[in-house]
């Protein structure tokens, strides 16, 4: 079945400091590939998305780009704000058979910035 | 129409009372997913609906279980006979069925505490 791994957690980075969260699946079929943000007490928001091979997904300084060869889609920002520090979930979406378009997440990810 | 609503936000119940949750989506949004959140973990599905017919559940939502969308407008989540394991953050989300690009609109949550 279809799943998806994060690196573990969690991450503690400076302000400033540049940010990579890994995340690797497996799927069956050609997945859309998302990347959401949850603040503490808060449920799940979009921070991107990408649908095929190579797309890359932006928003709010953050990017991914969604690599097929390696079944990959890393999380990246150059410059991290103490407003980051939340739990990040990397998420696949596989549009084949009869998955109804149902999420499969990662663990999630813990980042902390420190002024 | 501003967002996913789920009512209530925080419920504690004794173990073996029957509890039930409240979604509202989205207006314009055909499909309604019940996830469940535990504690250092993502998401994981328990349940689908497409309009006011439920299309897939879970192994994870046990008999004691049921969830229905009566008029394929709100939703609701009914927990029997509560155990402490069920205690966990229940998130609604919808989405329109079109394409494979569209990611989520999730609500905040009902955060459920068996005691």
């Amino acid at each position: 079945g279809d799943s998806v791994t994060q690196m573990e957690g969690p991450v503690t980075l400076s302000e400033e400091a540049f940010l990579t969260i890994n995340c690797t699946y497996t799927a069956t079929g050609y997945p859309s590939l998302f990347w959401y943000v949850q603040y503490p007490g808060e449920g799940l928001q979009l921070l991107l998305k990408a649908t095929k091979a190579d797309d890359k997904g932006s928003n709010k300084g953050f990017e991914a780009t969604y690599r097929k060869e390696t079944t990959s889609f890393h999380l990246e920002k150059g410059s991290v704000q103490v407003s980051d520090s939340a739990v990040y979930f990397c998420a696949l979406r596989d549009a084949g058979g009869t998955s109804y378009g149902k999420l499969t997440f990662g663990q999630g990810t813990i980042l902390t910035v420190h002024p | 129409d501003t967002g996913v609503s789920q009512n209530p936000r925080h419920k504690i119940t004794k173990r073996g009372q029957n509890v039930t949750f409240r979604c509202d989506p989205i207006s314009e949004h055909n499909r309604l997913y019940w996830y469940r959140q535990t504690l250092g973990q993502g998401p994981e599905f328990l349940t689908y609906f497409q309009n006011e017919a439920q299309l897939e559940k879970s192994r994870l939502l046990s008999d004691r279980f049921s969830a229905e969308r009566p008029k394929g407008s709100f939703s609701t989540l009914e927990i029997q006979r509560t155990e402490q394991g069920d205690s966990a953050m229940y998130l609604c989300a919808s989405s329109l069925k079109s394409g494979r690009a569209n990611g989520y609109t999730f609500g905040s949550g009902t955060r459920l505490t068996v005691v």
